[in-house]
């Protein structure tokens, strides 16, 4: 079964707009990363959040992580059409390798 | 290549027919899995690989479904007697040997079975 679970499954804003997409997980985790796809194909990274660490921010993006609640947030700032995508939180559990097990995704659409 | 490469990009087939998917990882990369992707949903883990290690296969759905390694390069995914439940994207990935790393990603291969 799958990991991480998404909410909401989509979210539709208007550009300049904050879009905030929020991850829980089941299992205790070393790190949880976020990526994006676009069009049903490759997966690309964005970001990735220690076990140990609160919040991290990249560029527009600002990522929490609350493990007493087993949640993490993704936070895009100013949005822009380029941003529409479907985004992804990955973990991997504490224990045994790097496997990385997928959530069930966010769908954002950035209208112009 | 710089990055994860898959072959074929699309594949029709017909059901009951085998498919054999291939995946060239990222030189050096150690760790390398197979995802199954169904229209409109999330990432299903099929198989993971870590260097020398017996990969983990908790999550090929049948028997139909296998995969193979050579040592830390290429890998095939195989499906046998393919049922149209298995139409899909098929995405592979590899990551370095390293804690705290991403995945690197390919385009993946669209499986139509008809």
């Amino acid at each position: 079964s799958q990991q991480g679970e998404e909410d909401p499954q989509a979210l539709s804003i208007q550009e300049g707009e904050n879009a905030t997409m929020n991850c829980s997980y089941k299992t205790s985790i070393n790190n949880l990363q976020w990526y994006r796809q676009n069009s049903g194909r490759g997966l690309v990274h964005l970001i990735l959040i220690r076990s140990n660490e609160r919040e991290k921010h990249s560029g527009r993006l600002r990522v929490t992580l609350d493990t007493s609640k087993k949640s993490s947030s993704l936070l895009i700032t100013a949005s822009r059409a380029a941003d529409t995508a479907s985004y992804f939180c990955a973990t991997d559990a504490e224990t045994g390798f790097q496997k990385l097990v997928f959530g069930t995704g966010t769908r954002l659409l950035v209208s112009p | 290549g710089a990055g994860v490469s898959q072959s074929p990009s699309n594949k029709v087939t017909e059901k009951g027919k085998d498919v054999e998917l291939r995946c060239d990882p990222i030189s050096g990369h150690t760790a390398l899995y197979w995802y199954r992707q169904r229209l409109g949903q999330g990432l299903e883990f099929l198989i993971y690989f870590q260097g020398n290690s017996a990969p983990d296969k908790s999550g090929l759905p049948s028997d139909r479904f296998s995969a193979e390694r050579t040592g830390e390069s290429v890998s095939t995914l195989t499906i046998q007697r393919t049922q149209q439940e298995d139409s899909a994207v098929y995405l592979c990935a590899s990551s370095p040997p390293l804690d705290l790393t991403e995945a690197f990603f390919g385009q993946g291969t669209r499986l139509t079975v008809v």
